[in-house]
């Protein structure tokens, strides 16, 4: 299995709170993905990296932010989470762009 | 319309059956695609990449048809541990919006039963 740790694997929130989640590699790939899995929605892209400092948006990016300050971590960031947040996040990375990506085990984030 | 479309099922098939999934993407510049398998409460896991020749990994065969723009999955002799949402999965190439994202859809769910 690739190495990929997201963390934590699991979160309850209040809303309103910030909250960060981390995915770590140790493969020295250079795409980082962060993206969300909801219901009736599939897997929606939040943001990408394709280097360390190099990020940019997906499509549904509003209320998150991120940051790479080093190739092997990729963080999440919700400012002020909200319940429409409540979702599992995965974390993906891939060594090219026409490459496949591997996955992180997931977070499951609750903002009730 | 999608990007990326599949039949989302489920398909509920004995054991031994053979199944096949298909997908369609509405941009012809895609360069890469993929069946990823994701088991329930799980992360996605790469099944197999797709070529334009066709390609086959044991009871799994996966075929390319650029000009009608679909992908296919076919599994043979089903078994029970195949009950999994299968997801299709598209990387556009150069020149779009998209480019070197992958785009999923919504994946289709099999259930093999005894």
């Amino acid at each position: 299995d690739a190495g990929i740790t997201q963390s934590p694997r699991h979160k309850v929130t209040e809303t309103g709170t910030p909250v960060t989640l981390r995915c770590h590699q140790t493969e020295n790939h250079r795409y980082m993905y962060w993206y969300r899995q909801d219901p009736g929605h599939g897997l929606r892209l939040i943001h990408y990296s394709y280097g360390v400092k190099d990020t940019d948006k997906g499509e549904v990016s509003d209320g998150y932010s991120v940051s790479r300050s080093k190739t092997e971590d990729f963080l999440l960031t919700l400012e002020s989470a909200t319940s429409s947040q409540t979702s599992v996040y995965f974390c993906a990375i891939s060594e090219a762009t026409w490459a496949e990506a591997f996955f992180g085990q997931g977070t499951r984030l609750t903002v009730v | 319309r999608k990007e990326v479309e599949q039949d989302p099922g489920p398909f509920n098939v004995p054991e031994g059956a053979t199944v096949a999934f298909n997908c369609t993407y509405s941009n012809s510049a895609s360069q890469s695609f993929f069946w990823y398998r994701q088991d329930c409460r799980k992360e996605p896991k790469l099944l197999m990449s797709v070529y334009s020749s066709g390609n086959e990994d044991g009871r799994f065969t996966a075929q390319l048809n650029r000009a009608s723009q679909y992908i296919s999955l076919l599994i043979r002799d089903s078994k029970l541990s195949d009950s999994a949402t299968y997801l299709c999965v598209v990387i556009l190439g150069a020149g779009g919006t998209s480019y070197g994202k992958l785009t999923f859809g919504q994946g289709t769910i099999l259930t093999v039963h005894p």
